[in-house]
């Protein structure tokens, strides 16, 4: 596609259970992130890859927490043994190369009821 | 470590007029760069603006333009000839030159154009 690809655009789980978020960045570019946005508030930082390895992942805020790419392309955030406090818009961007425009993806609206 | 900050949660403007949304930074670096993004109903996040701290030329892309005082860790935007399509939430945001790319975005001000 055209541009970063999020799926699924929301999702409601019930607490305690695990959910996988899935980003397709725009063809050919390296890098990838992940942010979170509470409701009201600004992005957080969660992790970066280049190319498939995650040089940062200092934002990840538990060991529930993780993420993998493949390759350049599709990346997976799983929020295991989810929690009402997880309840955000996770936000996925890519970018060409380091120092370069990050261009986002729609989110995916999580709700943990 | 870097902090965006944005101290106008809300703002408004009438139609066709100009509005200016403050942001503040606290680095210690010499070389980074500083974005306005602009993040409609949505959710997708849209670049507006980017300034690079070397240049000392202030960023100016149609209607947007900044207000960069790097010595007062400054960078404000201005908006003008407010459109009602320009109603969203605008976020600050700080990348360091050369590292991983990460933005450190502010808290946001929400933007209410008016007819």
């Amino acid at each position: 596609g055209a541009g970063v690809s999020q799926s699924p655009s929301n999702k409601v789980t019930e607490k305690g259970k695990d959910v996988e978020l899935r980003c397709d960045p725009i063809s050919g570019h390296t890098a990838l992130y992940w942010y979170r946005q509470r409701l009201g508030q600004g992005l957080e930082f969660l992790i970066y890859f280049q190319g498939n390895s995650a040089p940062d992942k200092s934002g990840l805020p538990s060991d529930r927490f993780s993420a993998e790419r493949t390759g350049e392309s599709v990346s997976t955030l799983t929020i295991q043994r989810t929690q009402q406090e997880d309840s955000a818009v996770y936000l996925c961007a890519s970018s060409p190369q380091l120092n370069t425009e990050a261009f986002f993806g729609q989110g995916t609206r999580l709700t943990v009821v | 470590a870097q902090t965006v900050t944005q101290s106008q949660p809300e703002m408004s403007v009438q139609e066709a007029e100009t509005v200016t949304l403050s942001c503040t930074y606290d680095t210690s670096e010499s070389n980074y760069y500083l974005f306005w993004y602009k993040q409609p109903p949505s959710r997708q996040m849209i670049l507006v603006i980017r300034q690079e701290a070397y240049k000392q030329q202030n960023a100016t892309e149609n209607r947007f333009s900044v207000n960069f005082q790097k010595a007062a860790k400054s960078f404000s935007l201005k908006i003008s000839d407010s459109q009602l399509g320009d109603t969203a939430m605008y976020f600050c945001a700080f990348m360091l030159s050369g590292n991983t790319g990460k933005l450190i975005f502010g808290q946001g001000t929400t933007l209410q154009v008016k007819p």
